[in-house]
């Protein structure tokens, strides 16, 4: 049962640098999403997608970026890393945008950036 | 002001405690609620979702006061594996907002 799958688990970037977070899904799964969880703050949305071809910002979109080509595969791209990105990132999906739908998350993705 | 609030604790009990965490909500339009579980280093995974009636699942108790703003998790006869972070989450227009955790620790 693979669920959520997502990579790397951890990864150190030097500032400036550019990176591909990987997420993919078998559940057949319309809405993904991406969140980064910090110290003291609840979970946070970056970005969301509804179906393929179909992406959206969330609560904290500036310097990710996201494309959902496939209804399995939802990648979240670091542009230029900043230290203000470390975090730890997990990517999330449900049957479809509807609260009551179990919310089901990657294993997460540490992410240092120096 | 967050718009879902929790004290972060710790809550340190010995087993077979009874404990129990509220977290509040700025936002009256607030539709569905729900409480994740997250064990360190792990995932958040959902414990349970909240009802207007109040609901419980084995142990586990969730309430919800509206006019207040709140819901709560009680957890009756703690087990050490009950020892994680509880997340509070709340729906609102289809956006899920979330707590920043309340950690328990059960303790033999």
């Amino acid at each position: 049962n693979a669920g959520v799958t997502q990579t790397p688990k951890f990864q150190v970037l030097k500032t400036g640098q550019s990176m591909t977070l990987q997420c993919a899904q078998d559940m057949n799964h319309e809405y993904m999403s991406w969140y980064r969880q910090d110290p003291g703050m609840g979970l946070r949305l970056i970005h969301y997608s509804v179906g393929a071809g179909i992406t959206d910002q969330g609560e904290v979109p500036n310097g990710y970026n996201v494309s959902r080509s496939t209804t399995e595969d939802f990648p979240l791209r670091l542009l230029s890393a900043a230290p203000s990105q470390t975090s730890v990132y997990f990517c999330a999906s449900s049957r479809d945008r509807f609260p009551g739908n179990t919310i089901y998350f990657g294993e997460g993705s540490w992410l240092t950036v120096v | 002001r967050k718009e879902v609030e929790q004290d972060p604790g710790p809550f340190n009990v010995p087993e077979g405690a009874t404990v129990a965490f509220n977290c509040t909500y700025s936002n009256s339009a607030s539709q569905s609620f729900f409480w994740y579980r997250q064990d360190c280093r792990k995932e958040p995974k959902l414990l349970m979702s909240v009802y207007s009636s109040g609901n419980e699942d084995g142990r586990f108790t969730a309430q919800l006061n509206r006019a207040s703003q709140y819901i709560s998790l009680l957890i009756r006869d703690s087990k050490l594996s009950d020892s994680a972070t509880y997340l509070c989450v709340v729906a609102v227009n289809n956006d899920m907002r979330f707590g920043a955790g309340t950690r328990l620790t059960v303790k033999p």
